[in-house]
C-alpha cells in the first residue's frame, strides 16, 4: 500500500482558494487517489477520486501530475464550514488506509 | 437512502461487560467496514466484509468480534475490553468491494467509553 504524506495543518481565510498537496512516492500503477473530509465527531465524507490528470466536481478539483507521485486537492473559495481534517488515500483494493491528514482552519 | 446508521451513538461499559455495536445500510452495498478512531488520529481499519464474508482482519484482538448477519447489517461484538479501547467506532459501506470507486459511506460513529 502506498504511504501518503500531507502537511499536518494549514490556515486560510474565507474566500481564498486552498491547495493541499499529498505525496505518495511509492504509488502503484493500479492505485487510485481519493480524498476525504472529516468534521469533529463525524465519519469521514468522500470528496473526490482520480487516477491521473485533473478531476473536478461540485466541491473540489484534484490535480495529479503525470508521474502520479503527488496529488493536489483544490478547494475554491473556502468558507468557515470548510474547517475540517482532509485525508488523502492511495489504494487499489478494499483496504482503504487513512494517513495522518491535514487540519485546515478557515478564518473569517 | 444514502445513510449508514450506527447504534448506539454512545456506549459506556465496564471491562467485564459484553456489548454490541450495530451498523445498517440500505444502499445495496456489498462491502462493509469497521474503523476505530482515537482523538486527533486518523481512522484505523479493523475489519472488512465483502459479500457478507470477512475479507480483511487487521490483526484486531479477539475481544472484538465482527459479524455480518446479512448484506445490510454489520455488528461488532465487544467483550472484556480495556480502557485503551475507548474510541469512536466508525462503520462504512461501499458499493464495490474491490474499491474502484474509492467512495466509502460512513456512519456518524459509536463513541465507546470503557471504564
Amino acid at each position: 500500500l502506498a504511504k501518503t504524506t500531507q502537511p499536518i495543518s494549514m490556515d486560510s481565510y474565507e474566500g481564498q482558494e486552498v491547495n493541499i498537496t499529498c505525496s505518495h512516492n511509492n504509488i502503484a500503477t493500479n492505485d487510485y487517489i481519493t480524498w476525504y473530509q472529516q468534521f469533529p465527531s463525524q465519519g469521514p465524507r468522500f470528496i473526490i477520486q482520480g487516477y491521473k490528470t485533473k478531476v473536478t466536481n461540485e466541491v473540489a478539483s484534484l490535480f495529479i501530475p503525470a508521474d502520479r507521485k503527488s496529488s493536489t486537492l483544490s478547494l475554491p473559495r473556502v468558507s468557515l464550514s470548510d474547517t475540517a481534517v482532509y485525508y488523502c488515500l492511495a489504494y487499489n483494493t478494499d483496504k482503504l488506509i487513512f494517513g495522518t491528514g491535514t487540519r485546515l482552519q478557515v478564518f473569517p | 437512502d444514502t445513510e449508514v446508521t450506527q447504534t448506539p451513538k454512545h456506549l459506556v461499559m465496564g471491562m467485564t461487560n459484553k456489548k454490541s455495536l450495530k451498523c445498517e445500510q440500505h444502499m445495496g452495498h456489498r462491502a462493509m467496514y469497521w474503523y476505530k478512531q482515537k482523538a486527533k488520529k486518523p481512522p484505523e481499519l479493523m475489519f472488512v466484509y465483502s459479500y457478507e464474508k470477512l475479507s480483511i482482519n487487521e490483526s484486531v484482538p479477539s475481544r472484538f468480534s465482527p459479524e455480518c448477519p446479512n448484506s445490510s447489517l454489520l455488528n461488532l461484538h465487544l467483550h472484556a475490553l480495556q480502557p485503551e479501547d475507548s474510541a469512536l467506532y466508525l462503520c462504512a459501506s461501499s458499493q464495490d468491494p474491490a474499491g474502484e470507486s474509492g467512495e466509502l459511506f460512513f456512519g456518524e460513529g459509536s463513541r465507546l467509553t470503557v471504564l
